[in-house]
């Protein structure tokens, strides 16, 4: 079964700097990944996708994300963080084969402070 | 614009009593899902349908039931079997058959014990 690790439940970052949210996965096939991003009170909403090809994928707001095999990671990045982007951030993993199984990790709140 | 709906945003459950949580979309989906969402634990999944008058458990279904009677819409009844109903309650919807398309959500509705 797969399953989704986001290692940190709080980064903070100053408006301005890089941010980097983890995200590590465990699944014993090919994967499809996603990030996703929730504001209180709200459902997620759909950031950027991972599913195959450039390691490299770029979503929405600025974000970016690498997919990184070896290390069986989906970081998700930014390379000026806003204070608008302070929310909360889940990594989700789909199996190929598992058309209706997708496991989210726990989340991680971003926050940047001004 | 296309989307999923839920209501109400807010609703309270007396002891003993049965409550209904409504989910539509207009997004021309097949499949629709509904999880929980508590603090630190990420969202788990309750219940699924992949086509009308269809529908399969998920990993925390006791307690709930649902019902697919029309593409559109989605109901999840949270009974009095349920013991710890208090939570976010997500709906989304997804193009069914195709694994590398997101998820679209809901706003959510969040449940409180009276």
């Amino acid at each position: 079964a797969q399953s989704v690790a986001q290692p940190e439940d709080q980064v903070n970052v100053a408006e301005g700097n890089p941010l980097t949210v983890k995200c590590t996965y465990s699944v014993s096939g090919n994967p499809y990944l996603f990030w996703y991003v929730q504001y209180p009170n709200r459902g997620l909403q759909f950031l950027l996708k991972y599913i195959t090809g450039d390691n490299l994928v770029k979503g929405s707001y600025g974000f970016e994300a690498e997919f990184n095999k070896s290390q069986t990671s989906f970081h998700l990045k930014k390379p000026s963080a806003l204070v608008s982007d302070s929310a909360l951030y889940f990594c989700a993993v789909r199996l190929r084969e598992a058309d209706n199984d997708m496991r989210f990790g726990a989340g991680t709140r971003l926050t940047v402070k001004p | 614009d296309g989307g999923i709906t839920q209501s109400p945003k807010y609703l309270f459950r007396k002891e003993g009593q049965n409550v209904t949580l409504s989910c539509e979309q207009n997004l021309n989906h097949d499949a629709m899902y509904w999880y929980r969402q508590d603090p630190g634990q990420g969202l788990r999944l309750i219940y699924y349908s992949q086509i009308v008058n269809d529908f399969q458990k998920g990993d925390i279904a006791e307690g709930y039931s649902v019902s697919r009677e029309k593409k559109e819409s989605f109901p999840l009844t949270v009974t009095s079997a349920q013991k710890n109903p208090t939570a976010f309650y997500l709906c989304a919807s997804r193009v069914q058959g195709r694994g590398n398309q997101p998820q679209h959500f809901g706003d959510g509705t969040r449940l409180s014990i009276l």
